[in-house]
């Protein structure tokens, strides 16, 4: 079975410019969760969809968006960079909204921002 | 507020010695909490879950709602556990049941020497 797989690797973007980033998840998953993980702050929640709506949403401003695929793959769009949204972002997806199993987490992209 | 803390940032300790990794959280419900692990180079894999009551790589994780914590112990700890440590709290109170996005504490390095 293929895990969760994340892409690209890794991302180097400019200031203010936009970036993408795209999560398959297990295949018979329907949500998909985006956290973010920089240097010292753990994983922040960002974004959870599931059979293709945003569910919730996480502390973060309104240039992280996202959306979510029929066939169940996810994007993260980050507008107007900013040096800090430098950092590890993982995505992670779960059979249903049902997380009494938990997740299985992808590698991650590492995003930086010059 | 949901949160989860894990006080210590670093725990090292001795190979054959006893490991208490802690986590305490902030939740008005019925918390369903998690236990993550993040080997070297590796991708954040799920160890144990409170409601199975499963001990996995010979952790034990006990809910205690009364402190509102959820440590994890090994009673002998080997070099092969040094990995970083996430404690994991399911917010599900707004969407019924066993669903809702996690919360993760910050985590614990844990560093076991031979």
């Amino acid at each position: 079975e293929a895990g969760v797989t994340q892409s690209p690797t890794h991302l180097i973007k400019t200031r203010g410019q936009q970036a993408t980033l795209r999560c398959s998840p297990i295949s018979g998953h329907t949500s998909v969760y985006w956290y973010q993980q920089a240097l010292g702050l753990g994983l922040q929640f960002l974004l959870w969809y599931d059979e293709g709506e945003e569910r919730n949403r996480g502390n973060f401003p309104p240039r992280f968006s996202g959306r979510q695929f029929p066939n169940y793959s996810s994007e993260l769009n980050v507008n107007a960079l900013e040096l800090e949204d430098s950092a590890l972002y993982l995505c992670a997806s779960s059979r249903g909204a049902r997380i009494v199993d938990g997740y299985t987490f992808g590698s991650g992209t590492r995003l930086t921002v010059v | 507020a949901q949160r989860v803390t894990q006080p210590e940032k670093l725990l090292s300790v001795f190979k054959g010695a006893p490991v208490e990794l802690k986590c305490n959280y902030s939740y008005s419900g019925s918390p369903e909490l998690f236990w993550y692990v993040q080997y070297s180079r590796q991708r954040l894999q799920l160890l144990l879950r409170h409601i199975s009551r499963e001990s996995i790589k010979g952790f034990t994780a006990d809910l205690n709602k009364g402190e509102t914590s959820f440590h994890l112990k090994k009673p002998f700890a080997q070099e092969e556990d040094s990995a970083m440590y996430y404690c994991a709290l399911s917010g599900s109170r707004n969407y019924g049941g066993s669903q809702g996005n996690l919360i993760f504490g910050k985590g614990t390095k844990l560093s076991v020497k031979p």
